[in-house]
């Protein structure tokens, strides 16, 4: 158990609609990390949290947002669903975000966009 | 063209035996390069952290090795185990910027 938690497990929606994942980081992690993987992309980077402040941005959607509460936990926020957003969301946590932190993933939610 | 490749993209080793994976890039500049370990279904966990200056980091039977001039990186695996089956990727981090991840090499350690 890492210690991330990931909620939920797994969420079955329709195209078009909207859907909110959740990130808990380990106690005393300020840095929030998520992650998509798809079957034919692989792991990609979606946006890092450093306390609150947006830090990184990889390639997330313009329909995907993110933000990091005063508690540190995070929101993945996904709308306008459509087929090929299917796929597991990680969400990982480290102590500062900063370069050469070992950063530590959640289970992960499984989106399955029918 | 992928900044990471990986190689092979699949491998099925017997219990005991010692394999060596494969990850070639063209990400510039990074500040670290990692291995992931991935059962299916579940998050990756970290195996090495090796910074661009580094040329070699252990962790138990995991040794991995960067070359910098070349641009490549390995992971060596010692006695395998049948926990060892896995897929295993190679990620660059570009100071915290940006994370390019592999594509994996899916592991499998026979009895």
């Amino acid at each position: 158990d890492s210690g991330v938690t990931q909620t939920p497990k797994h969420l079955i929606t329709a195209t078009g609609q909207r859907v909110t994942l959740r990130c808990s980081p380990r106690s005393g992690d300020l840095s929030v990390y998520w992650y998509q993987q798809s079957l034919d992309q692989g792991l990609q980077f979606l946006i890092q949290y450093y306390n609150g402040e947006e830090r990184a941005k990889g390639n997330i959607l313009e329909r995907f947002s993110a933000q990091q509460f005063p508690d540190l936990h995070s929101e993945l926020n996904l709308s306008s669903l459509e087929l090929g957003d299917s796929a597991l969301y990680f969400c990982a946590s480290s102590v500062q975000g900063g370069v050469n932190t070992e950063a530590f993933f959640g289970q992960g939610t499984r989106l399955t966009v029918v | 063209k992928n900044q990471v490749e990986q190689s092979p993209q699949s491998l099925i080793i017997l219990e005991g035996k010692n394999c060596t994976l494969q990850c070639n890039y063209t990400v510039s500049p990074f500040s670290n390069l990692r291995w992931y370990k991935q059962d299916t279904g579940r998050g990756p966990v970290s195996l090495t952290i090796m910074t661009f200056s580094e040329n070699t980091k252990s962790n138990g039977r995991y040794t991995a090795t960067l070359d910098a001039d070349t641009k490549q990186s390995s992971l060596h695996i010692t006695a395998s185990q049948l926990s060892d089956s896995a897929s295993y990727i190679c990620v660059l981090d570009n100071y915290g910027q940006n994370f390019v991840f592999g594509p994996g090499t899916r592991l499998s350690v026979l009895p």
